[in-house]
């Protein structure tokens, strides 16, 4: 089946920095891009819809200018987490929607945990 | 909007028991919906989806889940569990037929599968 990949998988800053997230379709070609946050034992939450080539749509109560997100190709869409602080911490997960397969078909990456000190 | 809720925050049950999770879900358009499980420290898999057609959905490692419309519930079921199906278990909801729209998910039911 199709795969989607994140980088890093586990990434521990400190306060202040700024930390990236990448979310690539190994094997097929993704128009549209999801973000979701996932506390310790909570749902996950959508952040954010990346779609290739425009401006991602950002939920309501999400930070654009502190999540910036990037769709740039057909397989690779980023999150930037700038100025990180503690309450950041979290799990952040990815899918894609593969632009070629069914319409309900969309494909989850492993998540990347990040740690901020 | 659609919503999701998920009436059980945990559910222990013996080895070779069987288990049912409950998933309810609210939309005043059609809806496709999904069951997903997350292991530890680990993304979502898929185990099983209605789309259209027969209501009873078979999924992966023996789980089925049975869409019923008058109650809008989608519950996951399996009549024997095993210890490796011990994990936290996500239902989904999409609006149908709109490719763009992101997944909304149930809170998640914590499955603890004891000897």
């Amino acid at each position: 089946g199709a795969v989607v990949s994140q980088h890093p998988s586990r990434v521990i800053c400190k306060s202040g920095t700024s930390v990236k997230i990448e979310c690539r379709s190994l094997d097929f070609q993704a128009t549209t891009m999801f973000w979701y946050r996932q506390f310790p034992k909570q749902s996950l939450m959508l952040m954010a819809t990346s779609n290739e080539g425009s401006k991602a749509t950002y939920e309501q109560g999400v930070e654009k200018d502190k999540f910036l997100i990037n769709h740039a190709s057909l397989t690779l869409s980023t999150l930037t987490v700038t100025s990180a602080h503690p309450e950041d911490s979290s799990f952040y997960i990815c899918s894609a929607r593969d632009r070629g397969g069914r319409v309900s078909t969309q494909y989850f990456g492993p998540g990347t945990r990040l740690l901020v000190l | 909007a659609q919503s999701v809720t998920q009436l059980d925050s945990q559910v222990p049950v013996f080895e070779e028991a069987p288990v049912e999770l409950r998933c309810n879900y609210s939309s005043s358009v059609s809806v496709y919906l999904f069951w997903y499980v997350q292991y530890p420290n680990q993304g979502l898999q898929l185990l099983l989806k209605y789309l259209s057609g027969s209501t009873l959905v078979k999924g992966i490692n023996g789980f089925e889940a049975e869409f019923n419309k008058s109650q809008t519930s989608f519950h996951l079921r399996k009549p024997s569990v095993h210890i490796s199906d011990t994990a936290e278990y996500f239902c989904a909801v999409r609006r149908a037929n709109q490719a763009g729209t992101a997944l909304i998910f149930g809170k998640g039911t914590t499955l603890s599968v004891s000897s």
